[in-house]
């Protein structure tokens, strides 16, 4: 139980394109799920917390206009980064909270890279 | 907010001997501290957590124990095996507060040699 999924796993983009990843709870709904943005060897920083049928929360420093976040359903959020830049290139991982709110479980994640 | 430092950043043993993290944090209010390991490109996997109300916790070669008058934790992983090697990430959170947001540490690269 409580697998996630992300889709795409990896993208290749030309600077100022939008992109849109994708993040399911495939066996658990999850009213909360978290997307995190990781460079290479470094640690995973949050960017946002999405909540089904609310607005996202976002963390000091993350642009909202820029990283569009939508939670329409309990097994689905979706991250569109707008008018994509070469320094938007990281490691895009997504995690969904179980039912004790507690745990969470976390995507394959996305690795986007901009030209 | 919460801060978490984790140390060492990089830990080398011998297959076979115990490895040992470290991580503190600043809110006393965390009350939830899970530990993920993190393989080359991969997934963060959940690996073992503990919860306030617990000294210590373990499941089979891995362990955590935590002192909330410190504030501070420790994963502790007995007999490792080569395919120990990875990142380890601890995280500690307001459960239920905040919407269980997770404060990670900085990460250890555990590398085991045979």
């Amino acid at each position: 139980g409580a697998v996630v999924s992300q889709h795409p796993s990896w993208v290749i983009c030309k600077s100022g394109t939008s992109v849109k990843i994708e993040c399911r709870s495939l066996d658990f709904q999850a009213t909360t799920m978290f997307w995190y943005r990781q460079f290479p060897k470094q640690s995973l920083m949050l960017m946002a917390t999405s909540n089904e049928g609310s607005k996202a929360t976002y963390e000091q420093g993350v642009e909202k206009d820029k990283f569009l976040i939508n939670h329409a359903s309990l097994t689905l959020s979706t991250l569109t980064v707008t008018s994509a830049h070469p320094e938007d290139s990281s490691f895009y991982i997504c995690s969904a909270a179980g039912a004790n709110q507690e745990t969470q479980y976390f995507g394959p994640g996305t690795r986007l890279l901009v030209l | 907010g919460e801060n978490v430092e984790q140390h060492p950043s990089t830990l080398s043993v011998q297959e076979g001997d115990s490895a040992v993290i470290k991580c503190t944090y600043s809110d006393s209010a965390s009350n939830y501290f899970p530990w993920y390991k993190q393989e080359l490109g991969k997934r963060p996997q959940l690996i073992i957590d503990i919860r306030s109300n617990v000294g210590e916790k373990k499941d089979q070669r891995i362990a955590v124990t935590l002192n909330k008058t410190a504030k501070h934790f420790s994963l502790h992983i007995t007999e490792t095996q080569p395919e120990d090697s990875a990142v380890y990430f601890c995280a500690a959170s307001r459960a239920t507060d905040s919407w269980g947001k997770f404060q990670f540490g900085a990460g250890t690269q555990v590398v085991v040699t045979p």
